[in-house]
């Protein structure tokens, strides 16, 4: 079982809709990533959380410590958003990133 | 100006070949990473350095060999590569005591394919 884990693992969504997708891990941690990855492009951050929630245009996450979970959000989708979104912890222990397998997200038209 | 670059972008070779695939960054970050992504899109650390010196060495074949001549640049060296090497391979960039409170930058990938 991976340290972290994401769902759905596929998500495919009307534009305008709105969209979650959660991560789970089960370790502790001192901060979650969320990562972009568009087709055949490279890896943006979108966000990085140690509590609470962050927003940032139609993007939000929130990151619940004790529950050991985050979500990202998206509303209004848009075609364009869709990619694969990843999410990815810093153990407490280190200070290397433990990936989730990733969400692919389709936004339809 | 491109963050973290890598290249080349795409490479194709032969098996039992060497190669190498070179990342900079322009952040002034002390630490660097190289990742690898198989085919299921999962995403696995390789390699990092901080300030010239390793300290991430993961489990991977002696046939990868890191190398960092400065704080700017992690190059990446694969000997005699095999099929299942055919992977992408990012490289990244970030401050090392600070990567719980700052982002990390990816580069664009480097997709080798052997054959």
């Amino acid at each position: 079982k991976n340290e972290v884990e994401q769902s759905p693992q596929n998500l495919t969504a009307q534009e305008g809709e709105f969209i979650t997708i959660n991560c789970s891990y089960s370790v502790g941690i001192s901060a979650l990533h969320w990562l972009q990855q568009h087709p055949g492009g490279g890896i943006v951050s979108l966000f990085m959380l140690s509590s609470g929630k962050k927003k940032h245009g139609r993007l939000i996450a929130t990151i619940n410590i004790q529950e050991k979970h985050s979500s990202l959000h998206i509303t209004a989708s848009h075609p364009r958003d869709s990619a694969v979104y990843i999410c990815a912890v810093l153990k407490t222990s280190g200070s290397r990133l433990t990936f989730g397998e990733g969400t692919q997200l389709t936004v339809n038209p | 100006d491109t963050a973290v670059s890598q290249t080349p972008k795409y490479l194709v070779t032969q098996m039992g070949n060497d190669k190498s695939i070179k990342c900079e960054q322009n952040l002034g970050h002390d630490t660097m990473y190289w990742y690898k992504q198989d085919s299921k899109k999962f995403l696995k650390i390789m390699f990092s350095y901080n300030n010239k010196e390793l300290i991430i060495n993961e489990t991977v074949p002696n046939r990868f060999s890191p190398k960092s001549p400065d704080k700017a640049h992690l190059n990446l060296h694969i000997n005699s590569l095999e099929l299942g090497d055919s992977a992408v391979y990012f490289c990244a960039s970030s401050h090392l005591r600070s990567i719980s409170g700052n982002t990390i930058y990816f580069g664009e990938g480097s997709w080798l394919t052997v054959v």
